[in-house]
């Protein structure tokens, strides 16, 4: 099976900042990766999919970029509404997926 | 207004069955894939069950094989969660969610992701 992982598993930073989250597979899933964010007791919203496209309705600030075995997200300045935890998603078919642990934003 | 509203959830004994269902409204069920992902108490988000728009093809987390079956009627717009023999670490709260499916021409392939959330449903597994 392929494991994802993401790193780092929480990180906290300014407004205004440039934050990068990692994922990465352990093996290659070309650009078969989406990514979410979820708000404190909200649930899931799709940020990212196919490693790089920007879902309709989303802020510019977020970016994905990668493929293969490494991705990132982007976000190019942080504020204060995206105080959130950010899943990545491997998408193994139209069915089947595997969320990655997940990474805890929070403001510095 | 897209929308997805799961009902069904609550308190029940191990080894007991619970179903949960989700109405969907604001678009053309019968031609999404339907998902449940859960999320147990501080912890991260697990892709449970998926079913295809007819229902001929399904998905099971290796963890609920054998004990949840995920079905839909497109008559009546919803989605269900069949969850038997339940164990304590069923407990989460459940996100029914929509698949869409988009073909990426940069790099010739197809992408499945889930871009609607009901808010979700609680399951307590206790006695």
């Amino acid at each position: 099976d392929i494991q994802m992982t993401q790193s780092p598993s929480s990180l906290s930073a300014s407004v205004g900042d440039r934050v990068t989250i990692t994922c990465r597979a352990s093996q290659s899933i070309r650009r078969n990766l989406n990514w979410y964010q979820q708000e404190p007791g909200k649930a899931p919203k799709l940020l990212i999919y196919a490693a790089s496209r920007l879902q309709s309705g989303v802020p510019s600030r977020f970016s994905g970029s990668g493929s293969g075995t490494d991705f990132t997200l982007t976000i190019s300045s942080l504020r204060p509404d995206d105080i959130a935890t950010y899943y990545c998603q491997k998408s193994d078919s139209t069915l089947s997926s595997t969320f990655g642990p997940g990474t805890k934003v929070e403001i510095k | 207004e897209v929308l997805l509203l799961e009902s069904g959830g609550g308190l029940v004994q191990p080894g007991g069955s619970l179903r949960l269902s989700c109405a969907a409204s604001g678009f053309t069920f019968s031609s999404y894939a339907m998902h449940w992902v859960r999320q147990a108490p501080g912890k991260g988000l697990e892709h449970v069950a998926g079913i295809s728009t007819t229902g001929g093809s399904t998905y099971y987390v290796d963890s609920v094989k054998g004990r949840f079956s995920i079905s839909r009627d497109n008559s009546k717009n919803t989605v269900f969660l069949q969850m038997g023999s339940l164990r304590p670490e069923d407990v989460a709260v459940y996100y029914c969610a929509r698949g869409v499916v988009r073909y990426d021409d940069s790099d010739n392939f197809w992408i499945s992701s889930m871009d609607v959330w009901g808010q979700g449903t609680t399951v307590t597994v206790s006695s």
